[in-house]
């Protein structure tokens, strides 16, 4: 079964110092993968897909096929940063599957 | 309407009642999915649609659980017999093309579900 991980309940950084949010999958074939995010009192959104390869408000995610991951990352962490974030994960033409979550608390 | 609209945004019933929740996509989405989501946990997919027909409801935890779209567009939960492990916020999206091809999902506020 497709499945994601995401190991980190709760991340805590101060401003200015590099982020990053793993994530794992299982899966054997080629995957798609996502990173959504919630910020407080506004619904789940797309933050960037590994396909695009684009960097979204700072983040950047790739996809490393050998290690089965696809970590979210920031060089310098900013206070509107804190949020939810989730990564999920299609295969084989089925439905995207999300992780648990990874809460970052930016600090000042 | 500008995004996916969900109503209500609060339900409270006693265990054993019927609920029905209802989701309104963005026009012309012909992919609509339903999740839900637990305190702590990560969006758990339900059932989604493809124009009026289930393509896939394999995330239906039981029989008391159900979805319609009949004309495509709105979309309707049913719980029947709630019970309290049915309290969660339950997520709809939609996008405009499912899978294989899904692109980005929508999704709405949310109802949130409590079963007392």
């Amino acid at each position: 079964a497709q499945r994601v991980t995401q190991p980190e309940k709760l991340l805590s950084v101060f401003k200015g110092a590099p982020v990053e949010l793993k994530c794992n999958y299982s899966y054997s074939g080629s995957p798609e993968l996502f990173w959504y995010v919630q910020y407080s009192r506004q619904r789940l959104q797309l933050l960037l897909r590994h396909i695009s390869r684009e960097s979204i408000k700072g983040f950047t995610a790739d996809l490393n096929k050998g290690e089965t991951s696809f970590h979210l990352k920031k060089p310098f962490a900013q206070e509107e940063d804190s949020a939810m974030y989730y990564c999920a994960f299609t295969g084989g033409g089925n439905k995207l599957t999300f992780g648990t979550g990874t809460q970052l608390k930016v600090e000042l | 309407g500008a995004g996916v609209s969900q109503t209500p945004s609060n339900k409270v019933t006693e265990k054993g009642k019927y609920v029905e929740l209802r989701c309104d996509p963005i026009s012309g989405h012909t992919a609509l999915y339903w999740y839900r989501q637990s305190l702590g946990q990560g969006p758990e997919f339900l059932i989604y649609f493809q124009g009026t027909g289930a393509a896939d409801d394999s995330g239906l935890p039981n029989d008391r659980f159900f979805a319609v779209r009949p004309e495509g567009s709105v979309s309707t939960l049913k719980i029947q017999r709630t019970e309290r492990g049915d309290s969660a916020v339950y997520l709809c999206a939609s996008s405009l093309m499912g899978p294989p091809n899904t692109g980005e999902l929508f999704f709405g506020e949310g109802s949130r579900l409590t079963v007392l």
